[in-house]
């Protein structure tokens, strides 16, 4: 069975600076994607980038970029020029080929923004 | 609007009895799931169904029940042998493109909140 961990439960960045969260999975299979979600205070789950294993290049949505390591199953998330709004809890998650569309998440990491 | 509605967004269940949380999707999807999400444990996969009449149990489905008896509509029973409900509950749903994984994102609704009296 495939898992996913994230071994920081929390973490804290200063506003405007830089922050890496951390996501490491265990897999066999060769063909399958990632994902980070963002969960604000108001509990609503929000896609914040997804990445596709079979592509080398790192996925980047505006301030928010990976570090896909596949040899390594590592899978980070960093957020550049943090902001207010950015404060939540974070899920790594997984859907590989034999998951058909099923998600594995990992148990997330509480984001605290200081202004 | 197109989205996930789940109602009640607060429920409460007393000892040794069943309770129905709804989910409810106007996107067309044919995939919808539930998930339980407990503090410091991530979301778990409590049910998913991937097609009208037809439904898989996931990683923690003891103690649930569900249906799929329409498209719109994956309502979720709580039953008297799950002895510890308490919990906040998110419904999903996905496109689904065939039987291989897809990059396709789940949408979520805004939860439930379970709490025993």
């Amino acid at each position: 069975a495939q898992t996913v961990t994230q071994s920081q439960p929390e973490m804290s960045v200063q506003e405007a600076e830089t922050v890496t969260l951390s996501c490491t999975y265990d897999t066999s299979e060769s063909d399958y994607y990632l994902f980070w979600y963002k969960q604000p205070p108001s509990r609503q789950m929000i896609l914040v980038i997804r990445q596709e294993a079979y592509k080398q290049q790192n996925a980047t949505e505006n301030r928010f970029s990976v570090n896909f390591q596949k040899a390594a199953k590592s899978f980070s998330l960093k957020i550049s020029d943090s902001q207010l709004g950015d404060a939540a809890m974070y899920f790594c998650a997984y859907r590989g080929e034999t998951s058909g569309s099923r998600l594995t998440f990992g148990e997330g990491t509480q984001l605290t923004v200081n202004p | 609007d197109g989205g996930i509605t789940q109602s009640p967004k607060y429920l409460f269940r007393k000892e040794g009895q069943n309770v129905t949380l709804s989910c409810e999707q106007n996107l067309n999807h044919d995939a919808m799931y539930w998930y339980r999400q407990d503090p410091g444990q991530g979301l778990r996969l409590i049910y998913y169904s991937q097609i009208v009449n037809d439904f898989q149990k996931g990683d923690i489905a003891e103690g649930y029940s569900v249906s799929r008896e329409k498209k719109e509509s994956f309502p979720l029973t709580v039953t008297s042998a799950q002895k510890n409900p308490t919990a906040f509950y998110l419904c999903a749903s996905s496109i689904l493109q065939g039987t291989f994984a897809t990059n396709e994102k789940l949408f979520f609704g805004s939860g439930t909140q379970l709490s025993v009296l």
